[in-house]
Order: structure tokens, then C-alpha cells, then sequence
């Protein structure tokens, strides 16, 4: 069975400062990763995913993810925050045929 | 079309009632997925298609939710029965092959049972 753990229920960060959002997963095999975001009233938007290659995944809005293969981690990260990323963000481990999400964390940046 | 479509939007019934809540994947997408998404909850799984038959069906709560898929296409997903534990957001997803390329989210109908 694949899982995926974020610890944190809520996140807050200044405007301008660096944003980590934690994510950590168990799964068999070789691990398959997401982030997807979601605005108010939104479907969840696919932000980047880690498959293979690099240990840094760049994806949309600035975003970056890290994945530590021996501490079984997959943390977003932005260097500078915006008021605008403002949002619940989902991390998730893919199976072959289906995602497990996170329960979610709420990133509030601050004027 | 352009994105997933689910309709309605918002659907608020009274307790006992059946409802069907559609969603139009994107064109060419062959698998579609539906999760319930509850207040500090995070998504939870309930069915995947893979064309019109579901391989993972494990997810659905109880034998009042079913799902289907015509065409390779249109899905709906109905709660018979309807319980206040339904009251949920119920996000449809499709994606082109399996799930590791990505899956592209609706908006999401939101299921109020009074």
C-alpha cells in the first residue's frame, strides 16, 4: 500500500521569504510523486511531479521540489513567496494506475 | 473539450434522495477518476476507469455509490440514499494513459444533504 504524509495543516510565511511545504510517502517500489495545488472553489491544479532523473523537479509558478530518496521526502519549496500562492496544497504518490493524496496543507503568505 | 467538466456545480438535497453527478473528461482521455474530497479529510479515492470499465472500484464507501462510463467518455457517479455524511466536494479527473503522466482535476461538485 502507497501513503503520503503532510505534517503540517498549515504553513505561514512573509511575503518575499522561502516556503517549505512538507511531504513525505511510503510505497513499494519505486516512488512516482506529485504536487498539485487548489484555489477557492478550484479543481486541483497540477503544479510538478518527480518520475525519474534529477532529485530537483522544477514545475509551474516557481515552485521546485526536492526528493530525498533516503529520507523518503518530496518537499515544495519556492525561494521568494507571493501573497498570490496563497492556497491548499496536495502532495501525492502514484501507484500505476491511480494517486494516494496527502490530506493537504494551507500555505497563507502574509503581505 | 478544453478541460474536465462536472456538472452540477452545487447540488444541495434533502436526506433519502438519489443524485448523479456528471463529469465530461477531457476528449482522448482514457482513464477517468473520481475522488470525495471532505473538510480535513484530503482526497479520498473512489473509483477509476480505464475506458468504460473500472479495474479499482475499492474506494467506494458503500453499495448506495455506483459509477459509470459510456463511450469512453461521460461519467456519473450516483449516491442513492443519500446521507448527510455524503455532504462532500466530489472531484472528477482524467488523464491521457495511466496516472503517472499526470491527472487534469475538474472543478468539483459540491454535494450539501440536508
Amino acid at each position: 500500500a502507497q501513503s503520503v504524509a503532510q505534517p503540517e495543516d498549515q504553513v505561514n510565511v512573509a511575503e518575499g521569504n522561502p516556503l517549505t511545504v512538507k511531504c513525505t510517502y511510503s510505497v513499494s517500489g519505486n516512488p512516482y510523486l506529485f504536487w498539485y495545488v487548489q484555489y477557492p472553489n478550484r479543481g486541483l491544479q497540477f503544479l510538478l511531479k518527480y518520475i525519474t532523473g534529477d532529485n530537483l523537479v522544477k514545475g509551474s509558478y516557481g515552485f521546485e521540489a526536492e526528493f530525498n530518496k533516503s529520507q523518503t521526502s518530496f518537499h515544495l519549496k519556492k525561494p521568494s513567496a507571493l501573497v498570490s500562492d496563497s492556497a491548499l496544497y496536495f502532495c501525492a504518490v502514484g501507484g500505476y494506475s491511480t494517486l494516494t493524496f496527502g490530506k493537504g496543507t494551507m500555505l497563507l503568505v502574509s503581505p | 473539450g478544453a478541460g474536465v467538466s462536472q456538472s452540477p456545480s452545487n447540488k444541495v438535497t434533502e436526506k433519502g434522495k438519489d443524485v448523479e453527478l456528471r463529469c465530461d473528461p477531457i476528449s482522448g482521455h482514457t482513464a477517468l477518476y473520481w475522488y470525495r474530497q471532505s473538510l480535513g479529510q484530503g482526497l479520498e479515492f473512489l473509483i477509476y476507469f480505464q475506458g468504460n470499465s473500472a479495474p479499482d472500484k475499492s474506494g467506494l464507501p458503500s453499495d448506495r455509490f455506483s459509477a459509470e462510463r459510456t463511450g469512453g467518455s461521460v461519467s456519473t457517479l450516483t449516491i442513492q440514499r443519500t446521507q448527510q455524511e455524503d455532504s462532500a466536494v466530489y472531484l472528477c479527473a482524467s488523464s491521457l494513459g495511466q496516472g503517472l503522466a499526470g491527472y487534469t482535476f475538474g472543478s468539483g461538485t459540491r454535494l450539501t444533504v440536508v
